[in-house]
């Protein structure tokens, strides 16, 4: 079955940090783009950032820009994003999303169930 | 920076009739970077809809996208009971992405 699963949110002071990790299962991880996608609560859906299949390149949101870091870990098929200096804004449920199978498709076909961040003191 | 504003907000409809959903980005965007997905409370969301028209794995064919430019269609052509759910289009463009802010359709 192919399965991310979200860890690592939780309750944090302003300034603060946190990691989240997905754990990707049921396809050939390292084949695809990965991305984070998080949503506040009661309101919709912002992107958060990006990353090539090999790694080596990664894409941010003008939000977290400077604060985050998105990595990847083929050989354990584990995703991290290092969240630093963190803001009551990024209270949010975050969930890591696999890039779509097809050639030709621009989306996310596999998501976690999220995880929550509470960015309060 | 492209913008994708979704309308309405709200859609008050009875199951089994026909849902039009817009989606309107504020540059021309390419029909291959346009997705849909949809998301039921509590739950993470889920793609219709890729390359404004083509149906991702699974989706029923009561589920359309069509558009192209700066317009895009989601219409689902007979509500059912599990449909009812919030709406979110997608674009991609230089290496960034951008959902719309939401169509929520409810049960009348």
């Amino acid at each position: 079955e192919v399965q991310l699963l979200e860890s690592g949110g939780g309750l944090v002071q302003p300034g603060g940090s946190l990691r989240l990790s997905c754990a990707a299962s049921g396809f050939t991880f390292s084949s695809y783009a990965m991305n984070w996608v998080r949503q506040a609560p009661g309101k919709g859906l912002e992107w958060v950032s990006s990353i090539s299949d090999n790694g080596d390149y990664t894409y941010y949101g003008d939000s977290v820009k400077g604060r985050f870091t998105f990595s990847r870990d083929n050989s354990k098929n584990t995703l991290y994003l290092q969240m630093n200096s963190l803001r009551a804004e990024d209270t949010a449920v975050y969930y890591c999303a696999k890039h779509c199978s097809s050639t030709s498709c621009y989306g996310y076909d596999i998501w976690g169930q999220g995880t929550m961040v509470t960015v309060s003191s | 920076e492209v913008v994708l504003t979704q309308s309405p907000g709200t859609l008050s409809l009875s199951p089994g009739e026909r849902a039009t959903l817009s989606c309107r980005a504020s540059q021309s965007v390419s029909s291959s970077y346009l997705a849909w997905y949809q998301q039921k409370p509590g739950q993470a969301p889920r793609l219709l809809i890729f390359g404004a028209s083509s149906r991702a794995t699974g989706i029923p064919d009561r589920f359309t996208g069509s558009g192209s430019g700066t317009d895009f269609t989601l219409t689902i052509s007979r509500l059912e009971p599990e449909d009812f759910a919030v709406y979110y289009c997608q674009r991609f463009s230089s290496s960034s992405w951008t959902f719309g802010q939401g169509t929520k359709v409810e049960i009348k």
